[in-house]
Protein backbone atom coordinates (compact mmCIF):
# COMPACT_ATOMS: atom_id res chain seq x y z
CA UNK A 1 0.00 0.00 0.00
CA UNK A 2 1.61 3.09 -1.18
CA UNK A 3 1.48 6.50 1.14
CA UNK A 4 1.23 9.90 0.26
CA UNK A 5 1.25 12.59 2.77
CA UNK A 6 0.93 16.65 1.91
CA UNK A 7 2.02 18.96 2.33
CA UNK A 8 5.72 18.04 2.39
CA UNK A 9 6.48 20.85 4.52
CA UNK A 10 4.50 23.98 5.69
CA UNK A 11 5.14 27.14 7.53
CA UNK A 12 2.90 28.30 10.56
CA UNK A 13 2.57 30.65 12.93
CA UNK A 14 1.66 29.96 16.87
CA UNK A 15 -2.50 30.38 17.00
CA UNK A 16 -3.15 28.84 13.39
CA UNK A 17 -4.84 25.91 12.45
CA UNK A 18 -2.98 23.33 10.19
CA UNK A 19 -4.09 20.32 8.21
CA UNK A 20 -1.82 17.17 6.88
CA UNK A 21 -3.17 14.91 4.58
CA UNK A 22 -2.40 11.56 3.75
CA UNK A 23 -3.87 9.26 1.55
CA UNK A 24 -3.55 5.48 0.90
CA UNK A 25 -3.33 3.49 -2.68
CA UNK A 26 -5.95 1.25 -1.37
CA UNK A 27 -8.66 1.12 0.96
CA UNK A 28 -7.64 0.79 4.29
CA UNK A 29 -10.80 1.22 6.31
CA UNK A 30 -9.89 3.03 9.30
CA UNK A 31 -6.48 1.35 10.03
CA UNK A 32 -4.19 4.72 10.38
CA UNK A 33 -2.13 6.07 13.02
CA UNK A 34 -0.87 9.55 13.30
CA UNK A 35 3.17 10.38 14.59
CA UNK A 36 4.52 13.12 16.15
CA UNK A 37 8.64 13.12 15.68
CA UNK A 38 10.79 15.83 16.98
CA UNK A 39 14.77 16.24 16.36
CA UNK A 40 16.48 13.35 17.87
CA UNK A 41 13.71 11.82 19.35
CA UNK A 42 11.47 8.56 18.92
CA UNK A 43 7.90 9.23 17.31
CA UNK A 44 5.52 9.59 19.51
CA UNK A 45 1.79 7.86 18.86
CA UNK A 46 -0.92 10.93 18.79
CA UNK A 47 -3.65 9.00 16.70
CA UNK A 48 -4.70 5.49 15.92
CA UNK A 49 -7.79 4.14 14.47
CA UNK A 50 -7.70 7.30 12.26
CA UNK A 51 -9.67 9.81 15.05
CA UNK A 52 -8.70 8.15 18.40
CA UNK A 53 -6.77 10.52 19.90
CA UNK A 54 -4.26 8.68 22.16
CA UNK A 55 -4.19 9.29 26.06
CA UNK A 56 -2.47 12.37 27.09
CA UNK A 57 -2.66 13.88 23.74
CA UNK A 58 -3.94 17.18 23.78
CA UNK A 59 -7.20 18.05 22.35
CA UNK A 60 -5.95 20.35 19.59
CA UNK A 61 -5.19 17.49 18.10
CA UNK A 62 -7.93 15.55 15.99
CA UNK A 63 -7.60 13.23 13.13
CA UNK A 64 -10.76 11.91 10.61
CA UNK A 65 -10.99 10.11 7.20
CA UNK A 66 -11.12 6.25 6.43
CA UNK A 67 -10.76 4.05 3.38
CA UNK A 68 -8.22 5.88 1.48
CA UNK A 69 -7.97 9.77 2.57
CA UNK A 70 -6.92 10.68 6.05
CA UNK A 71 -6.44 14.46 7.85
CA UNK A 72 -4.56 15.52 10.52
CA UNK A 73 -5.85 18.52 12.24
CA UNK A 74 -3.68 20.97 14.71
CA UNK A 75 -6.56 24.13 15.98
CA UNK A 76 -4.21 26.48 17.63
CA UNK A 77 -0.63 25.25 17.00
CA UNK A 78 1.76 26.05 19.80
CA UNK A 79 5.51 25.89 20.03
CA UNK A 80 5.69 22.85 21.23
CA UNK A 81 3.89 21.29 17.75
CA UNK A 82 6.30 22.33 15.34
CA UNK A 83 7.66 19.02 14.04
CA UNK A 84 7.84 16.36 11.84
CA UNK A 85 4.26 14.14 11.67
CA UNK A 86 4.11 10.92 9.68
CA UNK A 87 1.01 8.91 9.24
CA UNK A 88 1.04 5.08 9.41
CA UNK A 89 -1.23 2.62 7.85
CA UNK A 90 -1.14 -1.14 9.80
CA UNK A 91 -4.36 -2.68 7.58
CA UNK A 92 -1.86 -4.79 5.43
CA UNK A 93 1.73 -6.10 5.59
CA UNK A 94 4.12 -4.36 5.04
CA UNK A 95 2.97 -1.61 7.28
CA UNK A 96 3.88 1.45 5.33
CA UNK A 97 4.53 5.38 6.77
CA UNK A 98 3.82 8.24 4.49
CA UNK A 99 6.73 10.37 3.59
CA UNK A 100 5.85 13.04 6.59
CA UNK A 101 5.49 16.57 7.10
CA UNK A 102 7.34 19.31 8.55
CA UNK A 103 5.95 21.64 10.34
CA UNK A 104 8.09 24.88 10.85
CA UNK A 105 7.87 27.91 12.50
CA UNK A 106 7.24 31.04 10.01
CA UNK B 1 7.09 2.54 32.69
CA UNK B 2 8.21 0.45 29.47
CA UNK B 3 11.59 1.03 28.68
CA UNK B 4 13.34 -0.73 25.61
CA UNK B 5 17.02 -0.71 25.02
CA UNK B 6 18.63 -1.52 21.64
CA UNK B 7 22.09 -2.74 21.15
CA UNK B 8 24.40 -4.19 18.20
CA UNK B 9 24.32 -1.90 16.26
CA UNK B 10 27.65 -0.93 13.83
CA UNK B 11 29.74 -0.39 11.10
CA UNK B 12 29.95 -3.55 8.96
CA UNK B 13 30.91 -3.97 5.88
CA UNK B 14 28.50 -4.80 2.70
CA UNK B 15 27.42 -7.97 2.08
CA UNK B 16 27.65 -9.15 5.56
CA UNK B 17 25.28 -9.93 8.79
CA UNK B 18 24.87 -7.84 11.90
CA UNK B 19 22.18 -9.12 14.71
CA UNK B 20 20.06 -6.34 17.05
CA UNK B 21 18.63 -7.11 19.82
CA UNK B 22 16.28 -5.21 22.37
CA UNK B 23 15.97 -5.31 25.93
CA UNK B 24 12.34 -5.14 27.38
CA UNK B 25 11.17 -4.09 30.43
CA UNK B 26 8.34 -2.17 32.00
CA UNK B 27 5.58 -4.06 30.76
CA UNK B 28 4.61 -7.53 30.67
CA UNK B 29 6.39 -8.86 26.94
CA UNK B 30 4.75 -11.95 26.44
CA UNK B 31 0.98 -9.71 25.73
CA UNK B 32 2.90 -7.71 23.28
CA UNK B 33 3.72 -7.95 19.71
CA UNK B 34 6.98 -6.19 18.78
CA UNK B 35 8.07 -3.66 15.71
CA UNK B 36 11.87 -2.55 14.36
CA UNK B 37 11.15 0.86 12.51
CA UNK B 38 14.27 2.23 10.89
CA UNK B 39 15.14 6.00 10.39
CA UNK B 40 18.55 6.87 8.07
CA UNK B 41 19.67 10.33 8.81
CA UNK B 42 17.70 12.89 7.77
CA UNK B 43 14.84 10.75 6.51
CA UNK B 44 11.48 9.41 7.06
CA UNK B 45 10.71 6.42 9.09
CA UNK B 46 10.72 2.91 7.40
CA UNK B 47 8.57 -0.06 8.99
CA UNK B 48 10.84 -3.29 8.98
CA UNK B 49 9.49 -6.37 10.34
CA UNK B 50 6.92 -7.06 13.45
CA UNK B 51 6.99 -10.62 15.45
CA UNK B 52 3.36 -11.61 17.41
CA UNK B 53 3.35 -12.18 20.87
CA UNK B 54 3.62 -15.59 20.63
CA UNK B 55 6.24 -15.56 18.05
CA UNK B 56 5.03 -17.58 15.27
CA UNK B 57 3.67 -14.83 13.30
CA UNK B 58 6.30 -12.35 11.34
CA UNK B 59 5.67 -9.64 8.84
CA UNK B 60 8.35 -7.88 6.28
CA UNK B 61 8.62 -5.07 4.36
CA UNK B 62 9.52 -5.64 0.95
CA UNK B 63 13.51 -4.40 1.60
CA UNK B 64 13.49 -7.20 4.34
CA UNK B 65 12.00 -10.06 2.82
CA UNK B 66 14.70 -13.11 2.37
CA UNK B 67 17.41 -10.57 4.42
CA UNK B 68 16.25 -10.07 7.76
CA UNK B 69 14.78 -12.18 10.70
CA UNK B 70 13.06 -10.60 13.03
CA UNK B 71 12.64 -13.23 16.57
CA UNK B 72 11.85 -12.88 20.09
CA UNK B 73 12.46 -14.94 23.54
CA UNK B 74 9.55 -14.18 25.97
CA UNK B 75 11.86 -15.86 28.78
CA UNK B 76 14.70 -13.48 28.27
CA UNK B 77 11.91 -10.39 27.70
CA UNK B 78 14.13 -9.59 23.84
CA UNK B 79 13.31 -9.35 20.46
CA UNK B 80 15.85 -10.03 17.44
CA UNK B 81 16.32 -8.38 14.19
CA UNK B 82 19.21 -10.95 12.27
CA UNK B 83 20.33 -8.94 8.99
CA UNK B 84 21.86 -10.55 6.61
CA UNK B 85 23.47 -9.67 3.22
CA UNK B 86 23.16 -5.89 4.18
CA UNK B 87 23.93 -2.94 1.48
CA UNK B 88 24.82 0.37 1.95
CA UNK B 89 21.06 1.19 2.00
CA UNK B 90 20.48 -0.27 5.29
CA UNK B 91 22.64 1.99 6.92
CA UNK B 92 20.01 3.63 9.68
CA UNK B 93 18.98 4.13 13.42
CA UNK B 94 17.30 0.26 14.20
CA UNK B 95 14.98 1.02 17.27
CA UNK B 96 12.34 -1.67 18.06
CA UNK B 97 8.77 -0.85 19.21
CA UNK B 98 5.76 -2.08 21.37
CA UNK B 99 3.15 -2.91 19.57
CA UNK B 100 -0.50 -1.40 20.91
CA UNK B 101 -2.62 -3.85 20.52
CA UNK B 102 -2.72 -6.70 23.45
CA UNK B 103 -2.83 -10.76 22.99
CA UNK B 104 -2.84 -12.27 19.64
CA UNK B 105 -3.90 -8.63 17.64
CA UNK B 106 -0.82 -7.03 15.89
CA UNK B 107 -1.67 -3.46 15.40
CA UNK B 108 0.52 -0.23 14.92
CA UNK B 109 3.92 0.66 17.00
CA UNK B 110 2.97 2.40 19.95
CA UNK B 111 6.18 3.02 22.19
CA UNK B 112 9.74 3.40 20.64
CA UNK B 113 13.14 2.78 21.99
CA UNK B 114 16.07 5.54 21.13
CA UNK B 115 17.49 3.09 18.52
CA UNK B 116 21.17 1.50 17.32
CA UNK B 117 23.01 2.87 14.61
CA UNK B 118 24.11 0.47 12.02
CA UNK B 119 26.40 2.06 9.16
CA UNK B 120 27.11 0.09 6.46
CA UNK B 121 29.94 0.96 4.19
CA UNK B 122 33.33 -0.20 2.43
Amino acid sequence: IQMTQSPSSLSASVGDRVTITCRTSHDIGSDLGWYQQKPGKAPKRLIYSASTLQSGVPSRFSGSGSGTEFTLTISNLQPDDFATYYCLQHNGYPQTFGPGTRVEIK
Amino acid sequence: QEQLVESGGGVVQPGRSLRLSCAASGFTFTDHAMHWVRQASGKGVEWVAVISADGYRTYYADFAQGRFTISRDNSKNRVYLSMDNLRVDDTAVYSCAIDVGVGATIGLPDYWGQGTLVAVSS
